[in-house]
């Protein structure tokens, strides 16, 4: 996982808490993504970043949002949460040029649990 | 829209058995295609990727061919071994426009008995 580092890597909370999960990398990566994983579905895309300040929803969108003010930080939010966001959620990023491009390169995921 | 069909695990190996992992794909244009893998506790990892129709991708053994004409890439090894168990991913790109996705499958949890 060398050079993304996910916070926190586990968390318990309480449904209709606000919670933020924040992604950091050392890349200067252009794309940065974020994906849950859940048993039965693999591996889904909640929202994906193409540069500062540009993001995207992917296909599990609904009651996530996410900032990208700086190409190293990537969060995500969900502003209420749900005990349907249990999850394990992974943060990639990826380059669309040059040696590995296009290539995901994951954190080691988060862990949220919603009581 | 795109998607990848993986076979179903669990699948359960004895030591130096040959392993073979259905995945197939639905997708318009050209997508690359690719496997990772995910050890217990870990982030997934890119294990091969194939960029064009009859590419073999190939790392530590295991091996995929890229296959148009069945929408297909099936990854094999010869000879597992017990580091081998994880979960394998099959996963296509969606390259359209100016961004870059992935598509995965639902995972094949792989365990390797000694």
């Amino acid at each position: 996982d060398a050079g993304i580092t996910q916070s926190p890597r586990h968390k318990v909370t309480e449904t209709g808490t606000p919670v933020t999960l924040r992604c950091h990398q050392t890349e200067n990566h252009r794309y940065m993504y974020w994906y849950r994983q859940d048993p039965g579905h693999g591996l889904r895309l909640i929202h994906y970043s193409y540069g500062v300040k540009d993001t995207d929803k992917g296909e599990v969108s609904d009651g996530y949002s996410v900032s990208r003010s700086k190409t190293e930080d990537f969060l995500l939010t969900l502003e209420s949460a749900t005990s349907s966001q249990t999850s394990v959620y992974f943060c990639a990023i990826s380059k669309p040029r040059g040696p590995g491009a296009n290539v995901l390169t994951f954190g080691a995921g988060s862990r949220l649990t919603v009581l | 829209g795109n998607s990848v069909t993986q076979m179903e695990g669990p699948v359960t190996l004895s030591e130096e058995a040959f392993l073979t992992i259905n995945c197939t794909y639905t997708a318009t244009g050209y997508p690359s295609l690719f496997w990772y893998v995910q050890y217990p506790g870990e982030g997934l990892q890119l294990l091969l990727k194939a960029t064009k129709a009859d590419d073999k991708g190939s790392n530590k053994g295991f091996e995929a061919t890229y296959r148009k004409e069945t929408t297909s890439f099936h990854l094999e090894k010869g000879s597992v071994q017990v580091s081998d168990s994880a979960v394998y991913f099959c996963a296509l790109s969606d390259s359209g426009g100016s961004n870059y996705k992935l598509t995965f499958g639902k995972g094949t949890l792989l365990t390797v008995n000694p």
